[in-house]
């Protein structure tokens, strides 16, 4: 079964920073690119940012770039979203989600199955 | 706002048929697969429908995707109350250096 645990949320002040995980089972974490995909409370979905299999393909939304770094470490099946500069605007469920299809690029997948989030709540 | 536009809510009795929409564009939908999530709060969305009419398995057949031009549809037949949910459209854009976007959701009410 494929598992996707999110950690590292928390309660930041505006302009200071955080580092997401997620640990990966159950599935050759390698073959797959992730992605990060955030929730305000009460809103909808907003893909922050995705990194394929192999880290040669990675892309941002526009909100987060140059703030965001996404990174993935194959050997330890972990995926990670170093957050700087920090926003209000950032408050939001962050969910660590796989890709459906082998060693696709970024935008030939879709998202399957999701983790359950990792909450991050920025405010002074 | 988001960049795919879905209608805030959609209505219906038990056993009834609901469609709902998600419209795009050219660099997005009109390119590019769409595919569906399901989100029962507080729970993590999952995928109810990939490149605009694929199934995955254990995602009974009541429920249908469909995409013409620069919009796509989802149909729910034989409403049931476990239906009711947030069902999201998402697709990639080509658009500048490409991302995935996102409709702003369509509240399913099973009355």
């Amino acid at each position: 079964e494929v598992q996707l645990v999110e950690s590292g949320g928390g309660l930041v002040q505006p302009g200071r920073s955080l580092r997401l995980s997620c640990a990966a089972s159950g599935f050759s974490f390698d073959d797959f690119a992730m992605h990060w995909v955030r929730q305000a409370p009460g809103k909808g979905l907003e893909w922050v940012s995705g990194i394929s299999w192999n880290s040669g393909d990675i892309g941002y939304a526009d909100s987060v770039k140059g703030r965001f770094i996404i990174s993935r470490d194959n050997a330890n099946n972990s995926l990670y979203l170093q957050m700087n500069s920090l926003r209000v605007e950032d408050t939001a469920l962050y969910f660590c989600v796989k890709d459906a299809r082998v060693a696709a690029s970024l935008g030939a997948g879709w998202f399957d199955p999701w983790g359950q989030g990792t909450l991050v709540t920025v405010s002074s | 706002q988001s960049v795919l536009t879905q209608p805030p809510s959609v209505s219906g009795p038990p056993g009834q048929t609901v469609t709902m929409s998600c419209s795009g564009s050219r660099s997005n939908i009109g390119t590019n697969y769409v595919s569906w999530y399901q989100q029962l709060p507080p729970a993590a969305p999952r995928l109810l429908m990939f490149r605009n009419n694929q199934r995955p398995s254990g995602v009974p057949d009541r429920f249908s995707g469909s995409k013409s031009g620069t919009s796509a549809s989802l149909a729910i037949t034989g409403l049931r109350p476990e239906d009711e949910a947030v069902y999201f459209c998402a697709a990639w854009s080509d658009s500048l250096d490409g991302s995935w976007v996102f409709g702003g959701g369509t509240k399913l009410t099973v009355l």
